[in-house]
């Protein structure tokens, strides 16, 4: 059981370039997330999923985009790069009860 | 809206000493509560869990009780160890049939324990 995994560890984009942040999960939870956290601050919610071919907005969507396709696979896209994207993106992944979030190992990414 | 508190950092203690991280959140209704924990380099792991008033979470020599009245979840440890170094996050989670088990997080509170 793998769990939550994150590909890639780290990544470097320049200035307007596009990439892709894949996110697995193989515990079959409906509920899959995407979370970025920047220096000495919480995370705060992208987008989320509670099942294949649903998703919603969280907290701070602009500038990226998501799709469900399959209950394992949640990858977030940046279009256009900018360094306000400079940050460290966590996946996580839950049951749809309250019982707490499985989180990835997280991707760095820095854009310059 | 939702919003989660959390006491400044960094935390410095020696090792054997006794450990609180104060949390305190705003929300309606009755949301779960939590504590996650962060090593350096790594993502998050759930600490403790607890769901509704005067639930005590507990894990890894951790305490956490969900106290409405004061609107709190301040995390305690008795005897902390140098392995307990890490970024510890308070975290709540919305209540009901609409719940989508979004986390809404605070700031984050580094704890460095020297032997």
């Amino acid at each position: 059981n793998a769990g939550v995994t994150q590909t890639p560890k780290f990544r470097i984009l320049k200035i307007g370039q596009s990439m892709t942040l894949q996110c697995t999960q193989d515990m079959n939870h409906n509920y899959m997330y995407w979370y970025r956290q920047d220096p000495g601050m919480g995370l705060k919610l992208i987008y989320y999923s509670v099942g294949a071919g649903i998703t919603d907005k969280g907290e701070v969507p602009n500038g990226y985009n998501v799709s469900r396709s399959t209950t394992e696979d949640f990858p977030l896209r940046l279009e256009l790069a900018a360094p306000s994207q400079t940050s460290v993106y966590f996946c996580a992944s839950s049951l749809p009860s309250n019982t707490g979030q499985y989180f990835g190992p997280g991707t760095r990414l820095t854009v310059t | 809206g939702n919003s989660v508190t959390q006491m400044e950092g960094p935390v410095t203690l020696s090792e054997e000493a006794f450990l609180t991280i104060n949390c305190t959140y705003t929300a309606t209704g009755y949301p779960s509560l939590f504590w996650y924990v962060q090593y350096p380099g790594e993502g998050l792991q759930l600490l403790l869990k607890a769901t509704k008033a005067d639930d005590k979470g507990s894990n890894k020599g951790f305490e956490a009780t969900y106290r409405k009245e004061t609107t709190s979840f301040h995390l305690e440890k008795g005897s902390v160890q140098v392995s307990d170094s890490a970024v510890y996050f308070c975290a709540l989670s919305g209540h009901g049939s609409s719940n989508t088990g979004k986390l809404i997080f605070g700031q984050g509170t580094t704890l460095q324990v020297k032997p």
